[in-house]
């Protein structure tokens, strides 16, 4: 298995833009999460989705950021428009919608807004 | 944090010396989960401890549980250079949202 496939592991823009992160899962997984990692704040749980439903979106800062999960192989969260605190590495992860199920994280994606 | 904690903050040891992490949290949970994250890579999973553990064992790795006082460590015995990482505690509260801990930074100096 490929694992948990984030892209692009790296994104360069300039404030005010749209930036969209790309997310797929490990085939078979039903729960899928998006994390945003920063040296100030640690990990933060921006949104969770179970069976592509979106269960809880409280993490997710502000209306600039929006996520989606049209199916079962694919996730995308969007920032429009993009900020300079904003920069952060963006992680996803999948798992078997099992409380004793382990998450599976990809390599993240970096973020710089400039 | 969001409902945990974790100390130290770093931690900077001599290969062969044992390294030990601790992780507090402050919701009933299910179990406690540690995870080892590489610079510039994801997180790995390490190991689950259920709450009516007190203690398990994975190769080098010791965990232990105390749901009285809310905490885990994470024991590495014998480390090696090659442990060098940071390590997360992280727990599932309601509906399956995984919240994780600060993280400890390890450095193991060969």
């Amino acid at each position: 298995d490929a694992g948990v496939i984030q892209s692009p592991r790296h994104e360069v823009t300039e404030m005010g833009q749209e930036v969209t992160l790309r997310c797929k899962p490990i085939s078979g997984h039903n729960s899928l999460f998006w994390y945003r990692q920063t040296m100030m704040r640690g990990l933060e749980l921006l949104i969770y989705f179970n069976n592509n439903v979106p269960i809880d979106d409280s993490g997710m800062p502000e209306d600039r950021f929006s996520a989606k999960m049209p199916n079962a192989s694919f996730s995308t969260l969007k920032i429009q428009p993009s900020e300079p605190r904003d920069s952060a590495v963006y992680l996803c992860a999948s798992s078997l919608a099992r409380t004793d199920s382990p998450l599976h994280f990809g390599n993240g994606t970096r973020l710089t807004v400039t | 944090s969001q409902q945990g904690e974790e100390d130290p903050q770093a931690l900077s040891i001599q290969e062969g010396e044992n390294a030990t992490m601790n992780c507090s949290y402050k919701t009933s949970i299910n179990n406690l989960q540690w995870y080892r994250q590489n610079s510039g890579r994801g997180l790995v999973h390490l190991i689950l401890i259920r709450s009516n553990e007190r203690e398990k064992h994975s190769g080098r790795l010791r965990v232990t549980l105390d749901t009285s006082k809310k905490s885990s460590s994470l024991l590495i015995t014998a480390s090696r250079a090659a442990d060098t990482a940071s390590y997360f505690c992280a727990f599932p509260t309601s509906y399956d949202k995984v919240i994780f801990g600060p993280g400890t930074s390890l450095s193991v100096i060969p």
